[in-house]
C-alpha cells in the first residue's frame, strides 16, 4: 500500500472554475501534512500547511480529516498560472524525519 | 535572495564514473536532506543530516554517499553511476529546534538534473 496516494490526474479545467484534490496517507502516526506545488523541471515549492481546523490562504483552502487520513485542497478561481503540479506531503513531525511525498496530481488550466 | 543553492544545475556522467553534488544553504539549518526524483513520481527521501549525525534511509543504495563539512554544506556522493540513477536531485533544509520538533518546513534547492550517458 502507497503511503501517501493522490489521483494522478491531469484535470483539464476551464480558467474561473473550482477544482478540488484529494490524498489520502497510510501512517496514522502522521502529525504534519503540506500541500507542495511543483511547475515543469522545477523544485517543489510550499503552497501551504494543513491543520485540522482547516485553514485557508486566498483562492486556496486546505482540509485534513485524521479520521478518514485524508487530505484535501480546493482551488477557487482558478488562474491559468495554477498550472502544476500539486503534491500531497506528510511527515511524523518529530525530530528531522523527511517528508513522504505523493506523486502529485497534474493540474491544466484551460483559457 | 537563493536560500538553498545547489551546484551545477545540469550535470551529465559517464556510466560509472563518480559525480558529486553539491549544496549549501544561507538560512543556517540545522538538517539537510537529499531527495531523489525521477521522472513523473514522487521525490524520494534518500539520506539526511540531522548536526553533525548521518541518517541513511534503509532502501538507499551503497552507492550514494553524502558529506557535510560544515552547517552549510552538503554534498551527495554517486559512486559508480547506472542508468537508473539519471534523475533530479533536489537538496532540502529545515530546522528542528531544542524541543526535538521541527520549527520550519523544508526548503527545497532548485536541484541538480542528471544524466548518464
Amino acid at each position: 500500500r502507497k503511503e501517501v496516494e493522490q489521483d494522478p490526474g491531469p484535470f483539464n479545467v476551464p480558467e474561473g472554475a473550482t477544482v478540488a484534490f484529494n490524498c489520502t496517507y497510510s501512517n496514522s502516526a502522521s502529525q504534519s501534512f503540506f500541500w507542495y506545488r511543483q511547475d515543469c523541471r522545477k523544485e517543489p515549492k510550499l503552497l501551504m500547511s494543513v491543520y485540522s481546523s482547516g485553514n485557508e490562504d486566498g483562492r486556496f483552502t486546505a482540509q485534513l480529516n485524521r479520521a478518514s487520513q485524508y487530505i484535501s485542497l480546493l482551488i477557487r478561481d482558478s488562474k491559468l498560472s495554477d498550472s502544476a503540479t500539486y503534491l500531497c506531503v506528510v511527515s511524523s513531525g518529530g525530530g528531522a524525519d523527511g517528508l513522504t511525498f505523493g506523486k502529485g496530481t497534474h493540474l491544466i488550466i484551460q483559457p | 535572495d537563493a536560500m538553498v543553492i545547489q551546484n551545477p544545475r545540469y550535470q551529465v556522467t559517464q556510466f560509472g564514473k563518480p559525480v558529486t553534488l553539491s549544496c549549501s544553504q544561507t538560512l543556517n539549518h540545522n538538517v539537510m536532506y537529499w531527495y531523489q526524483q525521477k521522472s513523473s513520481q514522487a521525490p524520494k527521501l534518500l539520506f539526511h543530516y540531522y548536526d553533525k549525525d548521518f541518517n541513511n534511509e534503509a532502501d538507499t543504495p551503497d552507492n550514494f554517499q553524502s558529506r557535510r563539512p560544515n552547517t552549510s554544506f552538503c554534498f551527495l556522493d554517486i559512486r559508480s553511476p547506472g542508468l537508473g540513477d539519471a534523475a533530479m536531485y533536489l537538496c532540502a533544509t529545515s530546522r528542528v529546534g531544542t524541543s526535538g520538533r521541527v520549527a520550519d518546513t523544508q526548503y527545497f534547492g532548485p536541484g541538480t538534473r542528471l544524466t548518464v550517458l
